[in-house]
């Protein structure tokens, strides 16, 4: 089963920030919050990942509490295009086995 | 882009069939992960290999298989199809060596059952 809970749904106006949360309340210390996203049909696209510390790039930001329970993904400046399902993943770096992902929140950006 | 192809894009199959998926690995990648994806769902982990090894396997039945080749592309062979096997499939891979464990995925294969 997956380990993380997000909303099923959300929108989001266009150019306005996007504010995705997720939570991984029985996240262990070593297990990192993993962010991609999935337009219709394709593969799944990274976006950013972290362990305890806030986090950056060209794509979004990933905010995650201190306790580590929860964490939100930000899309600075919503478009269109940012039309799609993101899913919260979180895992044991350097183990062998793969992501579990779950139904992730479908957002939707409005113009 | 990111590196990962994977073919063919669509494939129709009726139930009892045999299938083979085709997935070429981004450059400089050890591992290959593959994964279903029904309608509706997020994707489901199947196994993974490295160094043309399982080394990682989901709740999937024997008859789902797999390879990777010395060139670190991968096959994901299933047989006996039946129609729940219909969905997108996915490969990803990374570079497991760097402790860093982003994966990145290929478009899919769409896979329909009759």
């Amino acid at each position: 089963d997956a380990k993380t809970t997000q909303p099923t749904s959300m929108d989001c106006a266009e150019g306005r920030a996007a504010n995705l949360p997720c939570n991984h309340s029985t996240i262990s210390g070593n297990e990192y919050v993993y962010w991609y996203r999935q337009i219709h049909s394709q593969g799944p696209q990274y976006i950013i990942h972290g362990l305890k510390n806030n986090e950056t790039n060209e794509m979004a930001s990933l905010i995650i509490t201190e306790d580590r329970k929860s964490s939100t993904l930000i899309l600075p400046h919503a478009t269109l295009r940012d039309t799609a399902v993101y899913y919260c993943i979180v895992r044991v770096e350097g183990q062998g086995f793969s992501f579990i992902f779950g139904k992730g929140t479908r957002l939707l950006v409005k113009p | 882009e990111t590196g990962v192809t994977q073919s063919p894009t669509h494939l129709i199959k009726t139930r009892g069939q045999q299938v083979t998926l085709r997935c070429s690995s981004q450059s400089g990648h050890n591992t290959v992960s593959w994964y279903q994806q029904a309608l509706g769902q997020g994707p489901q982990f199947i196994f993974q290999y490295y160094r043309e090894e399982e080394n990682g396997r989901g709740n999937f039945p024997p008859r789902f298989s797999g390879l990777q080749f010395p060139n670190y592309s991968s096959e994901l062979n299933v047989n006996a199809l039946e129609l729940d096997d219909s969905a997108l499939y996915l490969c990803a891979s990374r570079w497991d060596f760097s402790g860093l464990d982003t994966q990145y995925f290929g478009p899919g294969t769409r896979l329909t059952v009759l």
